[in-house]
């Protein structure tokens, strides 16, 4: 199955700020897709990503809260822009191979 | 839409106890089936899956049985140990690795 470094693997931001996540894949991956598991609570998608196309965001996510970017098929930052203290959350990206699905590590994001 | 349904937790178990973590899902055609596990301060690891009726998956003495009559995936281990101490998710996923959609997870605890 593929590995995926994934980083920051936390970090404290103040509120009005921005963070990029990064995910690396150790090989090429058609689909990319990035989570959020807010605290207590279960995963859930924030959005496909694509390469060569624009991602694809789940009811609730917006483009210009959560830019995503993916120059490649390795490769893929997910941008948590203008935070609040309710955006923190662990947020993981994740890949689908025949495999099955493998996850990032996430990054623990507070905001205060 | 696809959904999941899982026991809430925490389940408390002494170490040796069996356990099983109920989940049921709502699905149109024939999804695969995952059990997700998530350890303390860690992002998801892949457990076992299961793709077609009848398949039983199967890691680390965990066993789970895709039901289609019953639309379950329930998680079995016949003697839990501290260090499966960890959050379990189940989730599924359409046809062609399509998305997935994640129940709420299960807190499980096993003392000594």
């Amino acid at each position: 199955s593929a590995v995926i470094s994934q980083k920051p693997s936390r970090d404290i931001c103040q509120r009005g700020t921005s963070l990029t996540i990064q995910c690396q894949v150790d090989s090429q991956v058609t689909m990319m897709f990035w989570y959020r598991q807010q605290p207590g609570q279960s995963l859930t998608l924030i959005a496909t990503a694509n390469q060569g196309s624009e991602a694809t965001y789940e009811s609730g996510f917006v483009i210009d809260k959560f830019p995503i970017s993916r120059p490649n098929l390795t490769f893929s930052t997910l941008t948590v822009s203008n935070m609040s203290p309710e955006d923190s959350s662990i947020y993981l990206c994740s890949v689908a191979g025949n495999y099955g699905y493998t996850f990032g590590s996430g990054t623990r994001l507070t905001v205060v | 839409g696809d959904s999941v349904t899982q026991m809430e937790g925490p389940v408390t178990l002494s170490e040796e106890a069996c356990l099983t973590i109920n989940c049921t899902y709502t699905a149109t055609g024939y999804p695969s089936l995952f059990w997700y596990v998530q350890y303390p301060g860690e992002g998801l690891q892949l457990l076992l899956k299961a793709t077609k009726a009848d398949d039983k998956g199967s890691n680390k003495g965990f066993e789970a049985t895709y039901r289609k009559e019953t639309t379950s995936f329930h998680l079995e281990k016949g003697s839990v140990q501290v260090s499966d101490s960890a959050v379990y998710f189940c989730a599924l996923s359409g046809t062609g690795y399509s998305t997935l959609t994640f129940g709420k997870g299960t807190m499980l605890l096993v003392s000594p």
